[in-house]
């Protein structure tokens, strides 16, 4: 199992550049989460998906997008990007209710984004 | 709405002291509550989980909290530490009628001097 993986690494883009964050689990699961971290900020959800078809907005949304692309696959969208959006962005999937790990929320490594 | 704080940024202390991690809630309802592990230039791992039941939760490398509903309070402790405890800590709660979500709190960086 590898468990929740985030491509890029790392990104660099130039303001009002825009680019696709991928994410995949093969755990399973059907709740996926978008979070961005920030220094002295803690984590912050931009959006999560309950179920493969839904997405919902969480506390900071404006200037993304997202895609539940399949069960597996959760996708986060810079349109145009700005120096605000410089930040680390993790990647989560929640075990469900029948699972051991109930209620566990499971993290890739991360994506490291400078806007310039 | 619900919200976290935990009380310090930054915690130095030496090598087999112990240690107090404070996390403070807002809720007026039930919660989950959670401490996740940060090192540096990784994800979060899940250090221990409070879903109902026991107050007292021990998870892994030798830490433990204590849920105190009347304080909502949810404190993470070790009784003695190791230089490879050194890491970002971070206090959350959710609640299962939302999805899920996790509310973070600031994190704390704990420190671990020989």
């Amino acid at each position: 199992n590898a468990g929740v993986t985030q491509t890029p690494k790392f990104q660099v883009l130039k303001t009002g550049q825009s680019m696709t964050l991928q994410c995949a689990q093969d755990m399973n699961h059907n709740s996926m989460y978008w979070y961005r971290q920030d220094p002295g900020m803690g984590l912050r959800l931009i959006y999560y998906s309950a179920s493969e078809g839904t997405t919902d907005k969480g506390e900071v949304p404006n200037g993304y997008n997202v895609s539940r692309l399949n069960k597996r696959e959760f996708s986060l969208r810079l349109e145009s990007a700005a120096p605000s959006q410089t930040s680390v962005y993790f990647c989560a999937s929640r075990a469900d209710r029948a699972q051991v790990t109930y209620n566990e929320q499971f993290f890739g490594p991360g994506t490291r984004l400078t806007v310039l | 709405a619900q919200s976290v704080t935990q009380l310090d940024s930054q915690v130095p202390v030496f090598e087999e002291a112990p240690v107090e991690l404070r996390c403070n809630y807002s809720s007026s309802v039930s919660v989950y509550l959670f401490w996740y592990v940060q090192y540096p230039n990784q994800g979060l791992q899940l250090l221990l989980k409070y879903l109902s039941g026991s107050t007292l939760v021990k998870g892994i490398n030798g830490f433990e909290a204590e849920f105190n509903k009347s304080q909502t309070s949810f404190h993470l402790r070790k009784p003695s530490v190791h230089i490879s405890d050194t890491a970002e800590y971070f206090c959350a709660v959710s609640l299962d009628n939302q999805g899920g979500k996790l509310i973070f709190g600031q994190g704390t960086e704990l420190s671990v001097k020989p």
